[in-house]
């Protein structure tokens, strides 16, 4: 079974400075993953896919299949990075359903 | 412009009555998706849709249906609300293209079982 692990529950941070959230899953195969974001009462939204390999708001995410990890990063954060951030992965192939990580809660202080 | 709506965006219930939460979206995905959001647990999935006519069940499926007549919706029915039951729902659909594969949430709907 697929499972994602997200260390921290909560990060704080102060503006400016670098941020990294960790995420670690477990998968045998050749997974799929996904940053999704929360701000305030918002829905969750796409930040980034790791085969995309993109910088949104700043932000990148590498796939290190050798240690099964997909951190996030962002070298210097802003007050509207603040938000919950979720690890999720697909295993792939016709699955199409995302196992969610448990959400690292980021704030950042001005 | 495409999106996915869901209704209520907040209920109260009471123990034991029959609930349903609407989802209905505009993309044309085949794959539709029900979570619940609760603190230190994050997204488990309850059901999920590959298509009309196909259901199945998630990590946390006991208590809920679903059913999938139509492209567009998949409500959720809790059969007898249950006080565990309060959380917030969030409803997702996506693509089977490969490379577009990532879940559009809806804005949430959130339950409270008294």
């Amino acid at each position: 079974a697929q499972r994602v692990t997200q260390p921290e529950k909560l990060l704080s941070v102060f503006k400016g400075a670098p941020v990294e959230l960790k995420c670690n899953y477990s998968y045998s195969g050749s997974p799929e993953l996904f940053w999704y974001v929360q701000y305030s009462r918002q829905r969750l939204q796409l930040l980034l896919r790791h085969i995309s390999r993109e910088s949104i708001k700043g932000f990148t995410a590498d796939l290190n299949k050798g240690e099964t990890s997909f951190h996030l990063k962002k070298p210097f954060a802003q007050e509207e990075d603040s938000a919950m951030y979720y690890c999720a992965l697909r295993s792939g192939g016709s699955n199409y359903k995302l196992t969610f990580g448990k959400g690292t809660l980021l704030t950042v202080n001005p | 412009d495409a999106e996915i709506t869901q209704s209520p965006r907040h209920k109260i219930t009471e123990t034991g009555r029959q609930v349903t939460l609407a989802c209905h979206q505009t993309w044309n995905h085949n794959n539709m998706f029900w979570y619940r959001q609760d603190l230190g647990h994050g997204l488990r999935l309850i059901h999920y849709s590959y298509g009309v006519q196909d259901t199945n069940k998630g990590e946390v499926s006991d208590g809920y249906s679903v059913s999938r007549s139509n492209t567009e919706d998949l409500p959720l029915t809790l059969e007898s609300a249950a006080s565990s039951q309060t959380s917030v729902y969030f409803c997702a659909s996506s693509e089977t293209r490969a490379g577009a594969t990532e879940a559009f949430f809806g804005q949430g709907t959130r339950l409270t079982v008294v």
